[in-house]
């Protein structure tokens, strides 16, 4: 199975300012017949179900703002807030799905500084 | 726009069995795939498997292999996880999640665009 590991598994960032998120897989996850990165993030709130924020490693879901961005290829990716704001407290979730079963990383729990 | 209901809460002793459903409505059911995820108190998420109505195919993650019957009525666009032999390390909130399902070997048909509201199993003595 591919392994998703992110960091830093607990971040505190201020109101307003970048926060930054890493996810690595063991294995690419980059399928070359149409050079899409399988890789999809998602963001939990306390007491909801995930929601679908990034896919293909860079393109943001519907109705999703623009200061979430995704970038990365092969093995290495980062989910980008660029303007902190109180309502993107939550857990963020990576998830390689190139490969069965489509494994997700452990979490990074994104808090208020 | 589609939606996923989850049956509701549900309390098992160990040893026992749950099902739990999952309607499918807003959409064309034989279009999705539909995944099972459970979360365990203060946990990540956890793949179980998934099953595409259209073909009633199913996947497992293999820890689940020998406990977990995913189904799926295509009349009621209801999909269901039985997981059986239940511990209590089994209790979790678990999930239902769409994915779309095309026949092309690149579909991404484990990108879930849209999730049930959750349904918490507690399983104790």
């Amino acid at each position: 199975d591919i392994v998703m590991t992110q960091s830093p598994d607990s971040l505190a960032v201020s109101l307003g300012e970048r926060a930054t998120i890493s996810c690595k897989s063991s294995q690419s996850v980059l399928y070359s017949s149409n050079n899409k990165n399988y890789l999809a993030w998602y963001q939990q709130k306390p007491g909801q179900p995930p929601k679908l924020l990034i896919y293909w490693a860079s393109s943001r879901a519907s109705g999703v703002p623009d200061r979430f961005s995704g970038s990365g290829s092969g093995t290495d990716f980062t989910l980008t807030i660029s303007s902190l704001q109180a309502e993107d407290v939550a857990v963020y979730y990576c998830q390689q799905h190139y490969d069965t079963p489509p494994v997700f990383g452990q979490g990074t729990k994104l808090e208020i500084k | 726009q589609v939606q996923l209901v989850q049956s509701g809460a549900e309390v098992k002793k160990p040893g026992s069995s749950v099902k739990v459903s999952c309607k499918v409505s807003g959409g064309t059911f034989n279009n999705y795939t539909i995944t099972w995820v459970r979360q365990a108190p203060g946990g990540g998420l956890e793949w179980m498997g998934r099953i595409i109505p259209l073909l009633g195919v199913t996947s497992y993650a293999q820890r689940f292999q020998t406990r977990v019957t995913i189904t799926a009525d295509k009349s009621t666009s209801t999909a269901y996880m039985e997981l059986r032999t239940l511990r209590s390390e089994d209790t979790a909130m678990y999930y239902c999640a769409r994915a779309f399902y095309c026949a092309s070997f690149s579909c991404p048909i484990s990108l879930l665009d849209s999730w049930g509201q959750g349904t918490p199993v507690t399983v104790s003595s």
